[in-house]
């Protein structure tokens, strides 16, 4: 069993729907959560970044951390066609030894909009 | 700002070379950087962990006298694959991060690497 699961889609969905993205986790020492974005031949861009459980959100996108379920989202809403890209979940557990944080990534889940 | 500077971003060479790919924070001090690989459709695998002064930490399954890290300043980290070989082809990315605790990881575009 993966420590991180992440269903690789392919998902596509028409312009200015809701979209929901899903990672669960069998590990329980993980406390930092993070969502990337990645474009074709690009490396991931940070976009949320949460510590335990809650919800934080930042303009259309919103993370969700349910500690207690091993389960987090993202959610975009009103998508644009610009939104398409690969979405990974990555998550540590508390790295501050050495100050190395080290990543578990979800497979990705690859996201088009459709104009 | 975080901002994560790769080069080079494409690579193609002969089996047998060794290439070198460096890792750049250009507006902040990164006392740990990161090289992950990506094979197509999937996701990104930890290779090692590299401390500013220190020897990396390598991953179980990476050879440390194939890859080989540097990270001789606070803003640069080298990776050099040793004699290429076809299955060396890949996508490597690297990542930086400021501070001690958890600050999130930012990213370079990655290079690719062709070997022939």
């Amino acid at each position: 069993q993966k420590e991180v699961e992440q269903d690789p889609g392919p998902l596509s969905v028409p312009e200015g729907a809701i979209v929901s993205l899903n990672c669960t986790y069998s590990n329980s020492a993980f406390q930092y959560f993070m969502w990337y974005r990645q474009y074709s031949r690009k490396g991931p861009e940070l976009l949320m970044y949460t510590y335990s459980s809650g919800n934080k959100e930042d303009g259309r996108f919103t993370a969700q951390v349910d500690k207690s379920s091993k389960y987090i989202s993202l959610f975009i809403r009103d998508s644009q066609p610009s939104d398409s890209a690969t979405y990974l979940c990555a998550m540590s557990a508390d790295g501050r030894f050495q100050g190395a944080q080290k990543l578990v990534f979800g497979q990705g889940t690859r996201l088009t909009i459709n104009p | 700002g975080a901002v994560v500077s790769q080069h080079p971003s494409w690579v193609i060479c002969k089996s047998g070379t060794s290439v070198k790919i460096e890792c750049r924070s250009l507006d902040f001090q990164a006392t740990t950087m990161f090289w992950y690989r990506q094979f197509p459709k999937q996701s990104l695998m930890l290779m090692a962990t590299s401390n500013e002064g220190s020897k990396a930490t390598y991953e179980q399954g990476v050879e440390k006298d194939k890859f080989l890290i540097n990270h001789a300043s606070l803003t640069l980290s080298t990776l050099t694959v040793t004699s290429a070989h076809p299955e060396d082809s890949s996508f490597y990315i690297c990542s930086a991060k400021t501070g001690v605790g958890n600050q999130p990881q930012h990213f370079g575009d990655g290079t690719r690497l062709s070997i022939l």
